[in-house]
Formats: C-alpha cells, structure tokens, sequence
C-alpha cells in the first residue's frame, strides 16, 4: 500500500497569508497525485491534478508541485472562502488509490 | 451536468449488511469512467472503499478485510455497495463518486453524501 503523510494536519492563517501544506508518499509516485478541498457538510472537490495542474474554474491562487514522493500545496493571497480541509490522493496505484490524512486550514 | 445521488438505510444494528446505491445521471454507466466509493467517518479523513469498470472487475481497500462488494446496474444507470458485518467503526458519510481512469486517477464529481450510523 502507498501511505500518504500530510502536513501539517491543522493550520491557522490570516487572510492574505501564502500557505503550503506538504504531502509525502511512502514510496515514488511520479506525479500521481490531486488535492482536492472539502467544506464542512460538503463533498471534496478537485483543485490541483496531476500534481501541479489546475482544475477548470479554480483561481490562479492554488498551485501544486512535486513529484517523486514528496509534494506541496500552495494558497496565495489567503481568502475567507478557502476555509476548508485540504487532502492530497495518490494514484499511482490505481487499484489501491488512497488519500492523505487532511490538513484543515482556518483564519 | 453529471450527477450522482447516494441511497439507503441510514441506521443500521452491528452485524447487518450496509446495502447503498448511487444513481447516476447526465453520464452512462457504461462509459470510460470507473465508479467509486469512498467514505468519511465523523470528524475524520477520506477514506477510498473500492472503485468499479462496468464492464469489468471491481477493486477494494484490503482495510475492509472483503467485507465490501461492488456492483453495477446498466440498465438503471446506477451501483451499489454491499459491506458485510458492520460494526460501530462503519459508521460514517459515505460517499460516491466518479472517477476518471488510471492516467488521471480523478474523483470528478461526486455525490453529496449519506450519513450510515451503526448502533445497537
């Protein structure tokens, strides 16, 4: 199984901060790797695939990097709205995909 | 647009089966996409149940020591899981969703969500 490590797993900012969350994969992964945003009482909703690439619709404040094992999740400019828990997901694996722990995010 | 609606039993006693089905609607069952559920437990992370090809084999969390089954209905448009033998750490929001295939490895769209409680 690939295991995937977040962190950190909860962080406060301020609106207008950059925020990185890191997520790291027990093994390589190349750039198999999205990170989606849940809401509370909300499904999860994709922002970054394929490592680094940016969802249709999503602003030009997110951004991804990595590849290999280790991955980082960055918010610029911090908006009240982006209040939310962030999870990385590995599929490399494609019959075993699995999600990294979450990193809840708060002002 | 592609919408997925999750149904079933929303309190269930230890021991029972968990029986869920996901309709599916603005995309074919039997299109390039895999079907997938995946599940939240209260106050916790993600957690990936096992994904379905209509037609074609089904994978699962081995966490689930085979308690799960996937299956698909074409003629419905719509899949189901089946978990065996609940117990209290079933107990969750439990999500289904659409996922691309392995060169994306994508949750598309997803349902909003149902909450299963195992209680005696």
């Amino acid at each position: 199984d690939i295991q995937m490590t977040q962190s950190p797993s909860s962080l406060s900012a301020s609106v207008g901060d950059r925020v990185t969350i890191t997520c790291q994969a027990s093994q390589e992964i190349g750039t198999s790797l999205n990170w989606y945003q849940q809401k509370p009482g909300k499904a999860p909703k994709v922002v970054i695939h394929d490592a680094s690439y940016l969802e249709t619709g999503v602003p030009s404040r997110f951004a991804g990097s990595g590849s290999g094992t280790y991955f980082t999740f960055t918010i610029s400019n911090l908006q009240s709205e982006d209040i939310a828990t962030y999870y990385c997901q590995q599929y490399n694996d494609f019959h075993l995909l699995s999600f990294g722990g979450g990193t809840k995010l708060e002002i | 647009q592609v919408q997925l609606h999750e149904s079933g039993p929303g309190l269930l006693r230890p021991s029972e089966t968990l029986s869920l089905t996901c309709a599916v609607s603005g995309s074919s069952i039997s299109s390039d996409y895999y079907w997938a559920w995946i599940r939240q437990p209260p106050g916790k992370g993600l957690e990936w149940i096992g994904h379905v090809y209509s037609p074609g084999p089904a994978f699962y969390n081995p966490s689930l020591w085979h308690r799960a089954i996937l299956s698909v209905d074409s003629s419905k448009n719509q899949f189901s899981l089946n978990l065996t033998s609940v117990t209290a750490a079933d107990t969750a929001v439990y999500y289904c969703a659409r996922l691309r295939d392995s060169d994306q490895g994508l949750f598309d769209f997803w349902g909003q969500g149902t909450l299963v409680t195992v209680s005696s």
